[in-house]
Protein backbone atom coordinates (compact mmCIF):
# COMPACT_ATOMS: atom_id res chain seq x y z
CA UNK A 1 0.00 0.00 0.00
CA UNK A 2 0.67 3.52 -0.17
CA UNK A 3 1.46 5.74 2.74
CA UNK A 4 4.23 7.63 4.57
CA UNK A 5 4.52 8.20 7.83
CA UNK A 6 6.11 10.95 9.85
CA UNK A 7 6.32 12.00 13.77
CA UNK A 8 4.22 14.91 14.24
CA UNK A 9 5.84 17.21 15.84
CA UNK A 10 9.32 18.72 17.22
CA UNK A 11 10.35 21.22 19.19
CA UNK A 12 13.99 22.26 19.21
CA UNK A 13 16.32 24.92 20.67
CA UNK A 14 17.48 27.74 18.16
CA UNK A 15 21.17 26.60 17.37
CA UNK A 16 20.36 22.80 17.74
CA UNK A 17 20.47 20.67 14.73
CA UNK A 18 16.97 19.38 14.49
CA UNK A 19 16.31 15.51 12.74
CA UNK A 20 12.99 14.56 10.93
CA UNK A 21 11.69 11.32 10.64
CA UNK A 22 9.88 9.41 7.74
CA UNK A 23 8.88 6.18 6.96
CA UNK A 24 7.48 5.13 3.11
CA UNK A 25 6.42 2.01 1.77
CA UNK A 26 7.00 1.71 -1.53
CA UNK A 27 10.10 0.30 -2.72
CA UNK A 28 10.25 1.49 -6.29
CA UNK A 29 10.10 5.31 -5.43
CA UNK A 30 13.18 6.68 -7.46
CA UNK A 31 12.64 10.22 -5.95
CA UNK A 32 11.87 11.14 -2.33
CA UNK A 33 11.35 14.68 -1.25
CA UNK A 34 11.38 16.76 1.32
CA UNK A 35 8.67 20.14 1.14
CA UNK A 36 8.46 22.83 3.53
CA UNK A 37 5.44 24.98 4.35
CA UNK A 38 5.29 28.00 5.99
CA UNK A 39 1.70 29.14 7.85
CA UNK A 40 -0.16 30.15 5.13
CA UNK A 41 2.12 29.45 2.03
CA UNK A 42 2.22 26.93 -0.21
CA UNK A 43 4.30 24.07 -0.17
CA UNK A 44 8.34 25.03 -1.50
CA UNK A 45 10.91 22.12 -2.20
CA UNK A 46 13.58 22.03 0.17
CA UNK A 47 15.77 19.00 -1.22
CA UNK A 48 14.83 15.73 -2.61
CA UNK A 49 17.29 12.40 -2.56
CA UNK A 50 17.45 9.67 -5.97
CA UNK A 51 16.84 5.88 -4.45
CA UNK A 52 20.53 4.83 -5.24
CA UNK A 53 22.18 7.91 -2.82
CA UNK A 54 22.44 7.54 0.99
CA UNK A 55 23.17 10.61 1.71
CA UNK A 56 22.71 14.32 0.32
CA UNK A 57 24.39 17.63 1.89
CA UNK A 58 23.01 21.04 0.98
CA UNK A 59 24.13 23.76 2.89
CA UNK A 60 22.69 22.98 6.38
CA UNK A 61 20.48 20.78 4.95
CA UNK A 62 21.14 16.64 5.20
CA UNK A 63 19.58 14.10 4.04
CA UNK A 64 19.78 9.83 4.95
CA UNK A 65 18.24 7.35 3.01
CA UNK A 66 18.23 3.69 4.48
CA UNK A 67 16.83 1.72 1.69
CA UNK A 68 16.27 -1.30 3.49
CA UNK A 69 14.37 -0.17 6.37
CA UNK A 70 12.76 2.57 3.95
CA UNK A 71 13.39 5.30 6.27
CA UNK A 72 14.41 8.70 5.35
CA UNK A 73 15.69 11.83 7.60
CA UNK A 74 16.27 15.34 7.22
CA UNK A 75 18.42 17.06 9.39
CA UNK A 76 18.86 20.79 9.94
CA UNK A 77 21.97 21.92 11.27
CA UNK A 78 21.99 25.42 13.42
CA UNK A 79 18.31 25.63 13.49
CA UNK A 80 17.19 29.10 13.33
CA UNK A 81 13.79 30.68 14.06
CA UNK A 82 12.97 30.78 10.56
CA UNK A 83 13.18 27.13 9.73
CA UNK A 84 9.59 26.70 11.86
CA UNK A 85 7.42 25.55 9.77
CA UNK A 86 6.04 21.99 8.65
CA UNK A 87 7.88 19.73 6.92
CA UNK A 88 6.72 17.30 4.51
CA UNK A 89 8.14 14.11 3.01
CA UNK A 90 7.04 12.79 0.07
CA UNK A 91 7.48 9.49 -2.31
CA UNK A 92 6.99 9.28 -5.87
CA UNK A 93 5.11 6.96 -7.65
CA UNK A 94 4.86 6.02 -11.27
CA UNK A 95 1.77 7.44 -13.20
CA UNK A 96 2.09 7.90 -16.62
CA UNK A 97 4.64 9.14 -19.86
CA UNK A 98 7.44 8.77 -17.21
CA UNK A 99 5.90 11.21 -14.57
CA UNK A 100 5.09 10.99 -11.17
CA UNK A 101 2.43 11.21 -8.54
CA UNK A 102 3.44 12.38 -4.63
CA UNK A 103 2.66 10.60 -1.78
CA UNK A 104 2.70 12.49 1.62
CA UNK A 105 2.97 12.36 4.58
CA UNK A 106 1.03 14.11 7.45
CA UNK A 107 3.80 16.51 7.97
CA UNK A 108 6.10 17.30 11.02
CA UNK A 109 5.38 20.71 13.19
CA UNK A 110 8.96 21.88 13.79
CA UNK A 111 8.67 24.62 16.42
CA UNK A 112 12.19 26.76 16.76
CA UNK A 113 12.29 28.33 20.46
CA UNK A 114 15.01 30.74 21.92
CA UNK B 1 7.03 29.61 -8.41
CA UNK B 2 6.78 28.08 -11.91
CA UNK B 3 3.87 30.85 -12.77
CA UNK B 4 1.51 28.73 -10.81
CA UNK B 5 -2.02 31.30 -9.76
CA UNK B 6 -5.37 30.03 -8.30
CA UNK B 7 -7.97 31.70 -8.01
CA UNK B 8 -10.20 32.51 -5.71
CA UNK B 9 -7.40 32.53 -3.00
CA UNK B 10 -10.17 31.83 -0.20
CA UNK B 11 -14.16 31.05 -0.77
CA UNK B 12 -16.89 29.83 1.82
CA UNK B 13 -19.79 28.51 0.21
CA UNK B 14 -22.77 26.62 1.46
CA UNK B 15 -23.77 22.30 1.53
CA UNK B 16 -25.21 21.87 -1.87
CA UNK B 17 -23.83 24.56 -4.19
CA UNK B 18 -21.37 24.12 -7.08
CA UNK B 19 -17.83 25.54 -6.50
CA UNK B 20 -15.26 25.71 -9.22
CA UNK B 21 -11.35 26.68 -8.68
CA UNK B 22 -9.24 27.43 -11.05
CA UNK B 23 -5.39 26.68 -11.48
CA UNK B 24 -3.60 29.02 -14.47
CA UNK B 25 -0.50 28.68 -15.44
CA UNK B 26 2.34 30.48 -18.08
CA UNK B 27 4.95 27.95 -18.67
CA UNK B 28 3.23 25.06 -20.98
CA UNK B 29 3.71 22.19 -18.52
CA UNK B 30 1.89 19.04 -19.44
CA UNK B 31 0.86 17.54 -16.55
CA UNK B 32 -1.02 19.08 -13.76
CA UNK B 33 -2.55 18.16 -10.25
CA UNK B 34 -5.00 18.98 -7.70
CA UNK B 35 -4.26 18.31 -4.02
CA UNK B 36 -6.00 18.71 -1.13
CA UNK B 37 -4.63 19.54 2.23
CA UNK B 38 -6.49 18.71 5.54
CA UNK B 39 -5.04 17.99 9.27
CA UNK B 40 -3.03 15.16 10.10
CA UNK B 41 -3.50 13.72 6.52
CA UNK B 42 -0.39 15.74 4.55
CA UNK B 43 -1.69 16.47 0.91
CA UNK B 44 -3.43 14.02 -0.88
CA UNK B 45 -3.94 13.61 -4.90
CA UNK B 46 -7.46 14.36 -6.07
CA UNK B 47 -7.15 14.55 -9.91
CA UNK B 48 -4.12 15.01 -12.65
CA UNK B 49 -3.81 16.21 -16.03
CA UNK B 50 -1.52 14.91 -19.07
CA UNK B 51 -2.47 16.86 -21.30
CA UNK B 52 -5.77 18.88 -22.80
CA UNK B 53 -8.50 16.76 -21.97
CA UNK B 54 -6.48 13.79 -20.76
CA UNK B 55 -7.33 13.92 -17.10
CA UNK B 56 -7.31 10.70 -14.28
CA UNK B 57 -8.38 10.10 -10.81
CA UNK B 58 -6.26 10.41 -7.66
CA UNK B 59 -6.76 8.97 -4.27
CA UNK B 60 -9.69 10.80 -3.22
CA UNK B 61 -11.63 12.06 -6.43
CA UNK B 62 -15.22 11.08 -5.33
CA UNK B 63 -17.07 14.10 -5.36
CA UNK B 64 -14.90 15.73 -7.76
CA UNK B 65 -14.30 16.60 -11.30
CA UNK B 66 -11.54 18.41 -13.35
CA UNK B 67 -11.59 19.54 -16.93
CA UNK B 68 -8.73 20.84 -18.64
CA UNK B 69 -9.77 22.50 -22.44
CA UNK B 70 -6.71 24.90 -22.71
CA UNK B 71 -2.90 23.81 -21.72
CA UNK B 72 -2.51 26.56 -19.03
CA UNK B 73 -6.04 25.72 -17.26
CA UNK B 74 -7.17 23.08 -14.79
CA UNK B 75 -10.57 23.34 -13.28
CA UNK B 76 -11.61 21.67 -10.11
CA UNK B 77 -15.51 21.25 -9.60
CA UNK B 78 -16.86 20.47 -6.32
CA UNK B 79 -20.64 19.71 -8.12
CA UNK B 80 -22.27 19.64 -4.50
CA UNK B 81 -20.46 20.59 -2.22
CA UNK B 82 -19.75 18.71 1.27
CA UNK B 83 -18.85 20.20 4.47
CA UNK B 84 -16.21 17.24 4.35
CA UNK B 85 -14.46 19.11 1.13
CA UNK B 86 -13.46 21.74 3.58
CA UNK B 87 -10.28 22.10 2.93
CA UNK B 88 -7.12 23.67 1.70
CA UNK B 89 -6.89 22.99 -2.20
CA UNK B 90 -2.95 22.85 -3.81
CA UNK B 91 -2.54 23.13 -7.78
CA UNK B 92 0.98 21.58 -8.88
CA UNK B 93 2.87 21.12 -11.94
CA UNK B 94 5.42 19.04 -12.39
CA UNK B 95 8.68 20.59 -14.36
CA UNK B 96 10.26 19.58 -17.58
CA UNK B 97 13.35 18.78 -16.01
CA UNK B 98 13.89 14.64 -16.48
CA UNK B 99 16.73 15.29 -14.38
CA UNK B 100 15.03 16.26 -11.58
CA UNK B 101 12.48 13.32 -11.99
CA UNK B 102 10.16 16.05 -13.25
CA UNK B 103 9.55 17.14 -9.93
CA UNK B 104 6.46 19.36 -8.72
CA UNK B 105 5.58 22.73 -7.57
CA UNK B 106 3.10 24.12 -5.85
CA UNK B 107 0.40 26.96 -6.30
CA UNK B 108 -0.28 29.60 -3.55
CA UNK B 109 -3.37 27.46 -2.32
CA UNK B 110 -7.10 27.90 -2.19
CA UNK B 111 -9.09 27.99 1.17
CA UNK B 112 -12.61 26.22 0.73
CA UNK B 113 -14.75 26.61 3.85
CA UNK B 114 -18.11 24.85 3.00
CA UNK B 115 -20.96 25.62 5.48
Amino acid sequence: GEDVEQSLFLSVREGDSSVINCTYTDSSSTYLYWYKQEPGAGLQLLTYIFSNMDMKQDQRLTVLLNKKDKHLSLRIADTQTGDSAIYFCAETLPISGGYNKLIFGAGTRLAVHP
Amino acid sequence: DAGITQSPRHKVTETGTPVTLRCHQTENHRYMYWYRQDPGHGLRLIHYSYGVKDTDKGEVSDGYSVSRSKTEDFLLTLESATSSQTSVYFCAIASLDRARNNEQFFGPGTRLTVL
